[in-house]
């Protein structure tokens, strides 16, 4: 189930079923959208990426859905494995104007029960 | 790939001293350079950018004076904390953008700092 906690909203799934991790973004003139892995004391890891051209894009297990109606993505990782257990972080950018930064959204705590 | 570094990975000073962190584009040049902090269970921040050969640009809250940033080369670039306190310990990530059209942006392992 997935419960919101102080900051950071955790997601529990049992090892083997599909995860589904959403984020919602808050600049419609974002154009470049990046999922991250970070685990405990590391960096963020990059996952994958969509333009917002594409609504749909598939990796290696795992698939990032872009709304942009509706200003949401999502992350789906398939037959969720322990090792998946980590923090998940959306990030936008509008690539157009400028050098700018990413912006990270929130976060969700992905925990896999084996 | 692309490889960003940073260094110290880990710090513990006391309150009132400066720490200066380290961060490496090892096998690219880096036009930009990205500071972030994050606390416990929160996301990254952006705290400020930094283009080569010139001064940062940093976000609103974040104290110029107070954490220097020194983006001296196209492959490295220096965050210092100054007069650090304890409500400045923190994760402090840094990332790099290759020159060009590209965006990507390439994330170090990050330097826990413990200010005691």
């Amino acid at each position: 189930g997935e419960s919101v906690g102080l900051h950071l909203p955790t997601l529990s799934v049992q090892e083997g079923d599909n995860s589904i991790i959403n984020c919602a973004y808050s600049n419609s003139a974002s154009d470049y959208f990046i999922w991250y892995k970070q685990e405990s004391g590391k960096g963020p890891q990059f996952i994958i990426d969509i333009r917002s051209n594409m609504d749909k894009r598939q990796g290696q297990r795992v698939t990032v859905l872009l709304n942009k109606t509706v200003k949401h993505l999502s992350l789906q990782i398939a037959a969720t494995q322990p090792g998946d257990s980590a923090v998940y972080f959306c990030a936008e950018i509008t690539t157009n104007s400028g050098n700018t930064p990413l912006v990270f959204g929130k976060g969700t705590r992905l925990s896999v029960i084996a | 790939g692309a490889v960003v570094s940073q260094h110290p990975s880990r710090v513990i000073c006391k309150s009132g001293t400066s720490v200066k962190i380290e961060c490496r584009s090892l096998d690219f040049q880096a036009t930009t350079m990205f500071w972030y902090r994050q606390f416990p269970k929160q996301s990254l921040m952006l705290m400020a950018t930094s283009n080569e050969g010139s001064k940062a640009t940093y976000e609103q809250g974040v104290e110029k004076d107070k954490f220097l940033i020194n983006h001296a080369s196209l492959t490295l670039s220096t965050l210092t904390v100054t007069s650090a306190h304890p409500e400045d310990s923190s994760f402090y990530i840094c990332s790099a953008r290759r020159g060009g059209a590209s965006n990507e942006q390439f994330f170090g392992p990050g330097t826990r700092l413990t200010v005691l």
